[in-house]
């Protein structure tokens, strides 16, 4: 069974810069969660979605958005990049339909540098 | 508000020691989730249990092990006679019905040959 898969791995922005990044869920898996990694805020929860809709959304600003498609692959947006946007950016995904209590499943994350 | 603490932000042991790792965690539900993850050089976030606030019994899984105490809120990892691939950042997590994921911020192991 295919893991969690994060694309691009790794890319460099400049500021004033959108960034893109894609997320396809384990096969079957509905809910698809992004989190927000750096050494001084540790893992912070971006948002949430199940079937296509945004269940649950963390405390960030409006720049960052996204997405989920009929096949649960997801997307998030980062608008106007800051220097502070600068954090490996997880994809989890579960498949505890509704619950929102199962085990998240992990991707590689998705490295962006602001410069 | 949920919240989870892990005091140790780093700790080295010489291969074969034994090391435990603290959690503590808050939360005002009665039913509620916890998990132990393991992150390695790599990245990936590696899910190793998960636990809910009914069963306080102890579990072992070949070395390692977990001692869950509602009394005092832990949700402490022990590994025993740990190994250099044991090295990596671990995370406590604790989430309820239909709440986000909270995070602790992380345990980072070194275990040195």
């Amino acid at each position: 069974k295919a893991g969690v898969t994060q694309t691009p791995r790794y890319l460099i922005k400049t500021r004033g810069q959108q960034v893109t990044l894609s997320c396809s869920p384990i096969s079957g898996h509905r809910s698809v969660s992004w989190y927000q990694q750096t050494p001084g805020q540790g893992l912070q929860f971006l948002f949430e979605y199940f079937s296509e809709t945004q269940r649950n959304k963390g405390n960030f600003p409006g720049r960052f958005s996204g997405r989920q498609f009929s096949n649960s692959r997801s997307e998030m947006n980062v608008s106007t990049l800051e220097l502070g946007d600068s954090a490996l950016y997880l994809c989890a995904s579960s498949g505890l339909a509704g619950l929102n209590t199962g085990e998240l499943f992990f991707g590689e994350g998705s490295r962006l540098t602001v410069l | 508000a949920q919240k989870v603490t892990q005091a140790q932000t780093e700790i080295s042991v010489v291969e074969k020691e034994d090391v435990t790792l603290d959690c503590v965690y808050e939360t005002r539900d009665t039913t509620y989730y916890l998990f132990w993850y393991k992150q390695p050089p790599s990245g990936e976030l590696v899910f190793l249990i998960r636990r809910n606030s009914f069963d306080e019994q102890n579990e072992i899984s070949g070395r390692y092990s977990w001692n869950f105490q509602k009394s005092t809120s832990s949700f402490n990892f022990t590994i025993t006679a740990s190994q250099v691939v044991d090295s990596a950042v671990y995370f406590c997590a604790l989430t309820g019905y239909g709440q986000n994921f909270v995070f602790g911020p992380g345990t980072r192991l070194s275990v040195l040959p």
